[in-house]
């Protein structure tokens, strides 16, 4: 199993401004994901991140937009940049280890970030 | 394109056992999972199916149908702390999860 910190749980921003989210897995693993999701809808990847190489972005992300780190095989970090309302979602990191059957995804709590 | 049907909410009642439906259609198939969230926390596994049939794990069983592009999650003995969103997950050809948008179960007294 994997135990997955994610922090802020929440935040309240400004458009315009940028937030940073951290994600911290109790052991090493090569891909972290970013997901996105909005109420009543599904959880939307917004990116891969593995550990020394550039995140691979989804349709419809950007770099620019959502930059990520992974500086090491536990840590990873999604900014959102240049806020708008439309950004105003809950946003969840996911690691994907060996569980009781086959590879599960395990979680962080969830950023929820409202942008006004 | 890749989709994943589920219904947006169901009303049950406590005690009652209650069946989530879930179909797909996916670039190829390497398992499906369902989830539980609870609201305003994250997803935790439930179960998970790669074989045609039933698993059944306690309270909740889950079934397959892979030629159907079909399956459900079955939850017995209701009680009030199963009120919570329950997302279907595809794994497709490129070991990517597809996720449902989840199906809101709301158990009544």
């Amino acid at each position: 199993s994997a135990v997955i910190s994610q922090k802020p749980s929440r935040d309240i921003c400004q458009r315009g401004t940028s937030l940073t989210i951290q994600c911290q897995v109790d052991s090493q693993v090569t891909m972290m994901f970013w997901y996105r999701q909005q109420p009543g809808q599904s959880l939307t990847l917004i990116a891969t991140a593995n550990q020394g190489s550039e995140a691979t972005y989804e349709s419809g992300f950007v770099i620019d937009k959502f930059p990520i780190s992974r500086p090491n095989l536990t840590f990873s970090t999604l900014t959102v940049s240049n806020m708008s309302p439309e950004d105003s979602s809950i946003y969840l990191c996911s690691v994907e280890k060996k569980g009781t059957g086959d590879t599960e995804a395990f979680f962080g709590q969830g950023t929820r970030l409202t942008v006004v | 394109g890749q989709n994943i049907d589920q219904p947006t909410e169901m009303t049950a009642t406590e005690g009652a056992i209650v069946q989530i439906n879930c179909t797909y259609q996916t670039s190829g198939f390497n398992g499906l999972f369902w989830y539980q969230q609870h609201a305003g926390e994250a997803p935790t596994f439930l179960s998970y199916n790669v074989l045609d049939g039933l698993e059944e794990k306690g309270r909740f069983s889950s079934f397959l149908s892979r030629s159907k592009g079909y399956s459900y999650l079955l939850l017995k003995e209701l009680q009030m702390k199963d009120s919570a969103s329950y997302l279907c997950a595809v794994r497709d050809s490129n070991y990517q999860l597809i996720w449902g948008a989840g199906t809101k179960l709301i158990i009544k007294p």
